[in-house]
């Protein structure tokens, strides 16, 4: 079967650092996405991560370790827009759809 | 614009009452699929089609139905079999290599 973790909750201050972590175990690896999802609205693409290392998008970044089954997406100069959930998502065995984690719910304060 | 459209975005069913939520993309995507989502929740998978006129159960397939005539559009009907419906319901297409996109929802309620 396919697991993934997420922390449920996190809370960070407008211009800071935070690092929203993601483990999964998987029978086979196909790729790991992040997605963006504000309150009442449609998921949104943040990133891809397939082979170890960090990807940089702005001021996003995801990292992927697929030895150790983890992987970190990386928000800088955090903004109150950034409030929202952080949805971890790995592909399935089959390669034919994703698996979603709970989703962490970011709140970012003045 | 090219997109995907859900609709209605609010919707109301009587309990033991059918009811079949839309789902339209031009995009030309091969690929479509539909989630559900509950508060605290992540998405989890319904069903999914890669081609027209084939389709493949998820994870949560009972007490939903699907068809895929059409390459533009996947609808998902919620039959009276389906216990718990009340629910955030997510539509999402993608192309071969790319990420799911996804249309803004169906929030379904039961009355």
């Amino acid at each position: 079967g396919q697991n993934i973790d997420q922390p449920t909750e996190m809370t960070a201050t407008e211009g800071a650092i935070v690092q929203i972590n993601c483990t999964y175990q998987t029978s086979g690896f196909n790729g790991l996405f992040w997605y963006q999802q504000h309150a009442g609205e449609a998921p949104t693409f943040l990133s891809y991560n397939v082979l170890d290392g960090l990807e940089e998008k702005g001021r996003f970044s995801s990292f992927l370790s697929r030895s150790k089954g983890y992987s970190y997406l990386l928000l800088k100069e955090l903004q109150m827009k950034d409030s929202a959930s952080y949805l971890c998502a790995v592909v399935n065995q089959a390669g034919t759809a994703l698996i979603f984690g709970k989703g962490t719910t970011l709140s970012v304060s003045s | 614009d090219g997109g995907i459209t859900q609709s209605p975005k609010y919707l109301f069913r009587k309990e033991g009452q059918n009811v079949t939520l839309s789902c339209e993309q031009n995009l030309n995507h091969d690929a479509m699929y539909w989630y559900r989502q509950d508060p605290g929740q992540g998405l989890r998978l319904i069903y999914y089609s890669h081609i027209v006129n084939d389709f493949q159960k998820g994870d949560i397939a009972e007490g939903y139905s699907v068809s895929r005539e059409k390459k533009e559009s996947f609808p998902l009907t919620v039959t009276s079999a389906q216990k718990n419906p009340t629910a955030f319901y997510l539509c999402a297409s993608r192309d071969k290599g790319q990420p799911q996109h996804f249309g803004d929802g169906t929030r379904l309620s039961i009355l």
